[in-house]
């Protein structure tokens, strides 16, 4: 079936290092969106991708799609202790099903 | 403020008993998921619904079964078919157009067992 593969699973960075996790879907998307869950917390939409090749920026944030649309990486530059959470990307299919990849777990060491 | 609130914050549930989780919009959105995570894990899709009276089951609906009587509510009920109900439910709704919408969440269910 049709999957979203999210890596890594985990990823501890030391704080003002930068950070990146990365969706790769088996099937052509026609969009993907990014979502962050703070611990204890629900998901909080951040950004949705469309176009093949995108990329958008908000503040240490930036978010790619891929050419082939069948990726998608998030960066984060400099974290800080704020952006510790789980980061979803979520990719839409074309007969409009989302499907969610298992997310990345970013811990902060000060 | 609009929002989605979902109710209760934890419930729990004895061998045998049919739970109902609550949820409500007030953003006027038209669709309406109802998703499971387990520790760890990612979001799995129970159910979801387009428009009042009708929805759709997702990938793990079995156990579980909804209703979609007003725009505003769908809430879920966890029946006793499922055999391990425990988790964080979060409902989340968006609008409907050309391709999926972003999805607004609620503050999530967490499900015991007694």
């Amino acid at each position: 079936g049709q999957q979203v593969m999210q890596i890594p699973q985990y990823q501890h960075v030391q704080e003002g290092e930068d950070f990146t996790t990365y969706c790769n879907s088996s099937t052509t998307l026609s969009n993907i969106q990014w979502y962050k869950q703070r611990p204890g917390g629900h998901p909080v939409f951040l950004i949705q991708l469309v176009k093949s090749g995108e990329v958008k920026k908000q503040k240490r944030l930036t978010f790619q799609f891929g050419e082939a649309k069948k990726n998608s990486s998030l960066h984060i530059t400099a974290t800080q202790t704020t952006d510790v959470g789980t980061y979803f990307c979520a990719g839409s299919t074309r007969d409009d099903k989302i499907i969610f990849g298992k997310g990345t777990r970013l811990h902060i060491l000060p | 403020d609009g929002g989605i609130t979902q109710s209760p914050k934890y419930l729990f549930r004895k061998e045998g008993q049919n739970v109902t989780l609550s949820c409500e919009q007030n953003l006027n959105h038209d669709a309406m998921y109802w998703y499971r995570q387990d520790p760890g894990q990612g979001l799995r899709l129970i159910y979801y619904s387009q428009i009042v009276n009708d929805f759709q089951k997702g990938d793990i609906a079995e156990g579980y079964s909804v209703s979609r009587e007003k725009k505003e509510s769908f809430p879920l009920t966890v029946t006793s078919a499922q055999k391990n109900p425990t988790a964080f439910y979060l409902c989340a709704s968006s609008m409907v157009g050309q391709g999926n919408q972003p999805q607004h969440f609620g503050d999530g269910t967490r499900l015991s067992i007694l």
